[in-house]
């Protein structure tokens, strides 16, 4: 059974102070890493998918990368609106994807 | 191009009723899957269609349901709501069928279902 831990349950940042979440996996043959972004109240928005261990994917200040492992999305100078819960989720085969529980990030200005 | 849209956005219904949501996926895309998401369980995935076809199911009791239409809609029922069936129900869709290789899901902005 796929498994996704995501620490730290909540975040808090001070505008500008760069930091990192963490997405534990466990699976079977990885056919795929996502991460997400959810707004409160919103559904969750596609951010990244990283596919084998050494890939690398950027998007303004979010960085996200992959070992075979874990995964981590680098936050870069933040700012407030970055706050936001993010999600990690794994597919393994042709299953559909198990998420974890999530970070709630907070930066505060 | 138009995102995923789910309706109704909000409901409110009493124990014992029965509740039908709807979905209306990315144009092109074929794969839909339903969520549900709460603040003790996360995201628990509840089942997905491609072609009509019911392709997986997660571990929920029978009394949810669900259907795709042959224009990729779909839509998804349960039945004799209970009290825990109080949740933030989200529709994705993606372009292929998700085992055919890592295709990214898109989320609509989900159906907020309260039960008293």
């Amino acid at each position: 059974e796929d498994q996704v831990t995501q620490s730290p349950e909540a975040l808090r940042l001070q505008e500008g102070e760069s930091s990192s979440l963490n997405c534990s996996y466990t699976v079977s043959g990885l056919r795929g890493l996502f991460w997400y972004r959810q707004d409160p109240g919103k559904g969750p928005e596609f951010l990244f998918t990283l596919y084998s261990a050494g890939e690398e994917k950027e998007k303004e200040r979010l960085k996200a990368t992959l070992t075979k492992k874990e995964s981590f999305l680098h936050i870069t100078a933040p700012k407030p609106e970055d706050s936001a819960t993010y999600l990690c989720a794994v597919r393994s085969g042709y299953s559909t994807l198990t998420f974890g529980k999530g970070t709630m990030l907070r930066v505060s200005p | 191009k138009a995102g995923v849209t789910q309706t109704p956005r909000y409901l409110i219904k009493t124990r014992g009723q029965q509740v039908t949501l709807s979905c209306s996926p990315i144009s092109g895309h074929r794969s839909v899957s339903w969520y549900q998401q709460t603040p003790g369980q996360g995201l628990q995935f509840l089942f997905e269609y491609f072609s009509e076809t019911q392709r997986n199911k997660g571990n929920f009791p029978g009394r949810f349901s669900g259907r795709q239409f042959s224009n990729s809609r779909s839509e998804m029922n349960v039945s004799t709501l209970e009290l825990g069936d109080s949740a933030l129900y989200l529709c994705a869709s993606s372009l292929v069928k998700t085992g055919g290789g890592g295709s990214e899901q898109f989320f609509g902005p989900g159906t907020r279902l309260t039960v008293l």
